[in-house]
């Protein structure tokens, strides 16, 4: 079992769509939590990090952590077609003595108009 | 403008001979990183470096080198290249103690090994 598992769709919304992007993770030793977006040919882009359960906004932007179900989501509200990108979930695990960003798949979003 | 540049952006090499990506920031981050993006199996970290002359192994290490000479530059070095070593590469910095959490990547270096 990879330690990070995320869809890699593609997901298909139509424009102004509450989107739900999902990760699941396998230690409960993981600690941050982090969503990033990333457009074809870019870098990834940081949206968010979090570390406890719960929910944290910022704008149409929504992360949910269930650290007792080892699930992570990221809402998007009122998706756009500028949304469409790939997402991925990391999670920094323990390695070492420290902590590395663990990265998933990624899952493809498109929102057509 | 704040940013992390990479060069080249794009490679084509032959196995075994040397090459360095080179990767600076001038945002004044402590913290660099190294990562390996390969279809199927996502962004994978090489190599970070939480500040000068401190750097330590990520997930995938083998083949690589790094150096952190300065705060704002850290090279990626593939002494001897395979084809296993084609990939999608980005560099990445971020602030503080913290800077793990908040990675500002580059666009990317694209390396094919003949």
């Amino acid at each position: 079992q990879k330690e990070v598992e995320q869809d890699p769709g593609p997901l298909s919304v139509p424009e102004g769509a509450i989107v739900s992007l999902n990760c699941t993770y396998s230690n409960s030793a993981f600690q941050y939590f982090m969503w990033y977006r990333q457009y074809s040919r870019k870098g990834p882009e940081l949206l968010m990090y979090t570390y406890s359960s719960g929910n944290k906004e910022d704008g149409r932007f929504t992360a949910q952590v269930d650290k007792s179900s080892k699930y992570i989501s990221l809402f998007i509200r009122d998706s756009q077609p500028s949304d469409s990108a790939t997402y991925l979930c990391a999670i920094e695990r323990p390695s070492g003595g420290s902590y590395i960003p663990t990265f998933g798949r990624g899952t493809s979003l498109i929102v057509h108009p | 403008e704040a940013q992390v540049t990479q060069n080249p952006r794009y490679l084509i090499t032959v196995t075994g001979k040397k090459l360095t990506v080179t990767c600076s920031q001038n945002m004044n981050h402590e913290y660099m990183s190294w990562y390996r993006q390969d279809p199927g199996l996502g962004l994978r970290q090489i190599y970070y470096s939480m500040n000068v002359e401190v750097t330590d192994k990520g997930d995938v290490p083998e083949g690589y080198k790094v150096s952190r000479k300065e705060k704002r530059n850290f090279p990626l070095i593939l002494e001897s290249p395979s084809p296993n070593q084609t990939s999608l590469y980005f560099c990445a910095s971020g602030p503080g103690t913290s800077g793990k959490l908040k990675e500002f990547f580059g666009p990317g270096t694209r390396l094919t090994v003949l």
